[in-house]
């Protein structure tokens, strides 16, 4: 079993639908949670960080994290043609390294 | 601020083969990373080097893959020699320090197909 889980998908909505992703994971050391966007033939970049359970918010952008039931989430509202790419989840430790989730590709349709 | 570059973009080897890959980091970042994404995975780290020293090399197939960081700076990652299985993305990602908050930037990566 994986340490982190994440439906590839792929995810197809209409533009300016709300876009619901989400991770589980097992290792209850995690404690840093992100979300990076990669674009095809692209590097990942850093949308969202959150440390430990709670939520945040940036723009359209909206993270969750459930420690309890090991669970994370990313919402984009007002989604847009240009939100079409792969996200990935990732999460560690204190000090330890980045583990990622297989990542989701989202497509907003026009 | 420039991001981190790599090179080449792409690179298409026979097996057996052997090849390099450069990262340069942005300037000033103390911390350098090696990923491998293979097709519809996330990224696994490879190394993490702190300035000229290795901190993580555990998922580094020793007896084929090599990396250095000399003087601080730039990187190279080798493959000799290269399996059908090495075939994936090569990212290298840099950050300003290695603690928990730290953002990592990371390059266009380099892609690699063996045959």
């Amino acid at each position: 079993q994986k340490e982190v889980e994440q439906d590839p998908g792929p995810l197809s909505v209409p533009e300016g639908a709300i876009v619901s992703l989400n991770c589980t994971y097992s290792n209850s050391a995690f404690q840093y949670f992100m979300w990076y966007r990669q674009y095809s033939r692209k590097g990942p970049e850093l949308l969202m960080y959150t440390y430990s359970s709670g939520n945040k918010e940036d723009g359209r952008f909206t993270a969750q994290v459930d420690k309890s039931s090991k669970y994370i989430s990313l919402f984009i509202r007002d989604s847009q043609p240009s939100d079409s790419a792969t996200y990935l989840c990732a999460m560690r430790p204190a000090g330890n390294k980045l583990t990622f989730g297989g990542g989701t590709r989202v497509l907003v349709k026009p | 601020e420039a991001g981190v570059a790599q090179s080449p973009r792409y690179k298409i080897i026979e097996k057996r083969q052997s090849v390099a890959f450069w990262c340069n980091p942005i300037s000033g970042h103390a911390t350098l990373y090696w990923y491998q994404q293979i097709l519809g995975q996330g990224p696994k780290l490879l190394i993490q080097f702190q300035n000229n020293g290795v901190v993580d090399d555990s998922q580094l197939p020793k007896d084929r893959f090599s990396a250095e960081r000399l003087k601080g700076v730039d990187s190279t990652l080798k493959i000799q020699p290269a399996k059908l299985e090495d075939s994936a993305v090569y990212l290298c990602a840099s950050s300003l320090t290695p603690t928990g908050e730290e953002t990592q930037y990371f390059g266009p990566g380099t892609r690699l197909l063996v045959l």
